[in-house]
């Protein structure tokens, strides 16, 4: 049963054009929120995050939004840039709880030039 | 300043073969993970540490797997009697426990394949 979801597997973009990966969760005690992005043959990245006391993050280009009555994020990147293709990760974690991650599947993003 | 480190980067081992895989966290970092990625598949907790000691190793998918930390710094995961489907990416992470929000700073990975 998988607690945190990434429904889209790939998502091909226009350089210049905003990109938008969506993530969704199950689990109510989650109540922080990451995005990471991963390249080949390495790790993950941590980009951004987001606890549940706030709907809204940014950070430059990235900007994460959090909507916990329907249990949605989503991470907007805005101008999208080839350099952001990767596979990005959304995970979620029960503060109150462990500190494991809970992640989805990923979400391959290509960006055209 | 190094980040985290995992070696070997790649293992090729036979089925029933024991194998070790060892994580250097990033200094100071007193929280240590162990998570996995099989294809296709998100990542999954192994185990966790806090110091030397394992509070939550729900994600340990058998007796096959057993981790230890010692000195509060390097960590190895070992996987006796190795099957196929032991197959995967292991990524090990640290992170600092100043509060329960933390990121999680990941190594580059072991990707293991058991013949």
């Amino acid at each position: 049963d998988q607690q945190v979801k990434q429904n889209s597997p790939s998502l091909s973009v226009q350089e210049g054009r905003i990109s938008i990966l969506n993530c969704d969760y199950t689990n109510s005690m989650f109540d922080y929120f990451l995005w990471y992005k991963k390249y080949p043959a390495e790790g993950p990245t941590f980009l951004i995050s987001i606890s549940s006391i706030k709907d809204k993050n940014e950070d430059g280009r990235f900007t994460v939004f959090l909507n916990k009555s329907a249990k949605h994020l989503s991470l907007h990147i805005v101008p999208s840039q080839p350099g952001d293709s990767a596979v990005y990760f959304c995970a979620a974690s029960d503060t109150a709880g462990s500190y494991q991650l809970t992640f989805g599947k990923g979400t391959k993003l290509s960006v055209i030039p | 300043g190094a980040g985290v480190s995992q070696s070997p980067s790649n293992k090729v081992t036979e089925k029933g073969k024991d194998v070790e895989l060892r994580c250097d966290p990033i200094s100071g970092h007193t929280a240590l993970y162990w998570y996995r990625q099989s294809l296709g598949q998100g990542l999954e907790f192994l185990i966790y540490f806090q110091g030397n000691s394992a509070p939550d190793k729900s994600g340990l998918p058998s007796d096959r797997f057993s981790a230890e930390r010692t000195g509060g710094s390097v960590s190895t995961l070992t996987i006796q009697r190795t099957q196929q489907e032991d197959s995967a990416v292991y990524l090990c992470a640290s992170s600092q426990l100043t509060s329960a929000y933390n990121e999680q700073f990941f190594g580059p990975g072991t990707r293991l394949t058991v013949l």
